[in-house]
């Protein structure tokens, strides 16, 4: 089961942007629309924040959107804020046996 | 209100088995897929499994098959996920989550949009 490639940690100052990438392959992330992105703080369960590349679910922020380009998806932060210091991870259905694959996950620092 | 309200921390010695649950409510358990997901010490999250509580149709990932079972009873509206023979390396967190999307004969499109507090399981002698 191969996991889909984030960066190790992404950092900003508050009220900057960042984005945090998601690199797949055509079975995967490049291939369906079906591309997730999940916060997990400390201690805490995963947490829906984009799902089918871009939308966001009820009750998340706006200030969080998705997009993806060939293998690449990716998350971007607007206006960070500290309580979005957590990790972060993007799934992805695979056409492979596996039939879904989590990202290695990516540590955000709120400088 | 969707809720997943998974069974407590367990304290298990290698080889004895295990069964922990997740019981949802607030929603038509019969007609969702619930997923497992193992978060191992520090490390990322793994797919482990799905299961359709409507008729028990039931996929694992090929690094599960055959370590785990995943089964569920439609009537107390709980998912399960049990062990035969727990290994130290079943040391674990593990988090059940509802499957929004749908399930052919031999795919599962989707997300896993509400989610369990997590049982912490850890196999120790």
């Amino acid at each position: 089961q191969s996991a889909l490639t984030q960066p190790a940690s992404v950092s900003g100052s508050p009220g900057q942007s960042i984005t945090i990438s998601c690199t797949g392959t055509s079975s995967d992330v490049g291939g369906y629309n079906y591309v997730s992105w999940y916060q997990q703080h400390p201690g805490k369960a995963p947490k829906l924040m984009i799902y089918e590349v871009s939308n966001r679910p009820s009750g998340v922020s706006n200030r969080f959107s998705g997009s993806k380009s060939g293998n690449t998806a990716s998350l971007t932060i607007s206006g960070l804020q500290a309580e979005d210091e957590a990790d972060y991870y993007c799934s992805s259905y695979s056409s492979s046996s596996t039939l879904y694959v989590f990202g290695t996950g990516t540590k955000v620092t709120v400088l | 209100e969707v809720q997943l309200v998974q069974s407590g921390a367990e304290v298990k010695k290698p080889g004895e088995s295990l069964k922990i649950s997740c019981k949802g409510s607030g929603y038509s358990f019969t007609t969702s897929w619930i997923g497992w997901v193992r978060q191992m010490p520090g490390k990322g999250l793994e797919w482990m499994g799905i299961i359709y509580p409507g008729d028990s149709d039931t996929r694992y990932s090929p690094s599960f098959q055959g370590q785990v079972t995943i089964s569920a009873d439609k009537s107390i509206t709980t998912a399960y996920l049990q062990w035969s023979s727990l290994k130290a390396s079943d040391t674990a967190m593990y988090y059940c989550a509802r499957h929004l999307g749908y399930c052919t004969s031999t795919n599962c499109y989707g997300t896993l949009d509400y989610w369990g507090q997590g049982t912490l399981v850890t196999v120790s002698s």
